[in-house]
């Protein structure tokens, strides 16, 4: 999992609950992000970091979001206004050159009853 | 972001060689090709990387050629271990640039 950690691997939520994602790296990485991936499918971007207090959206911001108060952790909240938020949640972190290949962590599988 | 194209599945028997092809017509310059392997309720874990012509680790080879439109991931002898979903990625994988993961190619291996 090359230094990522991401806490809890299983979680399970009430309809209508905010919910907040854990994620670690000791990689010394500037780049972190936050993927979401469905049964069946590929992963999808939520938001990224490129450096500490600043972040983007990515393909399917709506119903998330995130903070990067530390350059070691992108904790991601999955609100009440995410229609659909079970699903596997994947945090990534790299360096900042065009080489440097994305590590991930383990996911977490986020169950929303 | 270049798009790319590649099987959905594919079928190996243990011992063999596996060829995975991916198109992406329109990279960029400055574009990368990568390859990763995901196990089920796992995160991806990066296999290879390259810009042109092959690129060789010790679990895998990358050809890539001239023209750069494709590249094909060869896993040498592959085990019952190598079943994953593989994705081709093509862009600038660091700095905070967004990837585009398709659906991935599924490869079965058997006995």
């Amino acid at each position: 999992d090359g230094g990522i950690t991401q806490s809890p691997k299983y979680l399970f939520r009430k309809e209508g609950q905010n919910v907040t994602l854990s994620c670690e790296q000791n990689l010394n990485h500037d780049a972190m992000y936050w993927y979401r991936q469905d049964p069946g499918q590929g992963l999808r971007l939520i938001y990224y970091s490129q450096i500490v207090n600043d972040f983007q959206k990515g393909d399917i911001a709506e119903g998330y979001s995130v903070s990067r108060e530390k350059k070691e952790s992108f904790p991601l909240t999955v609100t009440s206004a995410q229609k659909n938020p079970t699903a596997f949640y994947l945090c990534a972190s790299s360096g900042t050159s065009g080489a440097d290949t994305q590590y991930f962590g383990p996911g977490t599988r986020l169950t929303v009853l | 972001l270049a798009k790319t194209t590649q099987p959905i599945s594919m079928d190996s028997y243990e011992g063999q060689e596996v060829n995975i092809t991916c198109s992406h017509n329109n990279i960029a310059t400055n574009d990368y090709i990568t390859w990763y392997q995901q196990f089920p309720s796992q995160g991806p874990r990066f296999i290879i990387q390259g810009y042109k012509t092959k690129v060789t680790n010790e679990v895998a080879s990358l050809f890539i050629p001239a023209d750069r439109k494709s590249s094909t991931l060869s896993l040498p002898r592959v085990s019952l271990s190598d079943t994953a979903v593989y994705y081709c990625l093509v862009g600038d994988t660091g700095g905070g640039n967004k990837l585009t993961f398709g659906t991935g190619t599924q490869l079965k291996v058997e006995l």
